[in-house]
């Protein structure tokens, strides 16, 4: 069974430029999450989509920061305007539902100069 | 609101060795879920272990425990026969039997000396 697929791997751009990063998740998983992680500190939830609805997407910046899953199945995270404090590891993960493991990709670091 | 607590921000183990992490976490609901998540260099967040917290008994995995005390809120993990492939960060995680997303502590990062 294949696993999480993110992409790209790393990121590196200029603040004020667009950047998106997109998600596989395991076939058949209805949640998917998107978590950042900043240096020295686990992963903190920005959005989560039960099929294609974004049911908790209270941490996610919404001046800057959008996503969508389009279909159920796969998803892109997009950052527009980008900053220097975007500079983390951007992690997804997916489940069956809510009570079960979660498992992640291998993330997309991203690097804001 | 859900926390975790891993007080232990570097641990070092001998190969061969056993080596027991340790994670506290605060919360007033009765049913929850604990896991250790394993995150090596390669940034892949890897589950080892799962605690679901109706359950009395501590889970287990190969070589990968856990001593679950459920009034005193303690998850710890361990590790035996350590192996330099066990080196890596590792979170502890809390998650509610609800609309909630994982709560992570903020990680150990565990050397394996050969």
């Amino acid at each position: 069974e294949a696993g999480v697929v993110q992409s790209p791997r790393y990121k590196i751009i200029e603040k004020k430029q667009p950047v998106a990063f997109w998600c596989n998740p395991i076939s058949g998983h209805n949640t998917l999450y998107w978590y950042r992680q900043n240096l020295g500190q686990g992963p903190e939830l920005l959005i989560r989509y039960e099929n294609e609805e974004a049911v908790d997407d209270s941490q996610l910046p919404k001046d800057r920061f959008s996503a969508e899953r389009l279909k159920g199945v796969d998803s892109t995270l997009k950052i527009q305007p980008a900053e220097l404090g975007d500079s983390a590891v951007y992690l997804c993960a997916s489940s069956l539902d809510l009570t079960v493991t979660q498992y992640f990709g291998p993330g997309t670091r991203l690097t804001v100069l | 609101a859900q926390t975790v607590t891993q007080s232990q921000p570097e641990m070092s183990v001998q190969e061969a060795e056993t080596v027991t992490l340790s994670c506290t976490y605060d919360t007033s609901e009765s049913d929850y879920y604990l896991f250790w998540y394993k995150q090596p260099p390669s940034r892949q967040m890897i589950l080892v272990i799962r605690q679901e917290a109706y359950k009395q008994q501590n889970a287990t995995e190969n070589r990968f425990s856990v001593n679950f005390q459920k009034a005193a809120k303690s998850f710890s993990l361990k590790i035996s026969d350590s192996q330099l492939g066990d080196a890596a960060m590792y979170f502890c995680a809390f998650l509610f039997s609800g609309n909630t997303p994982l709560v992570f502590g903020k990680g150990t990062r565990l050397s394996v000396i050969a």
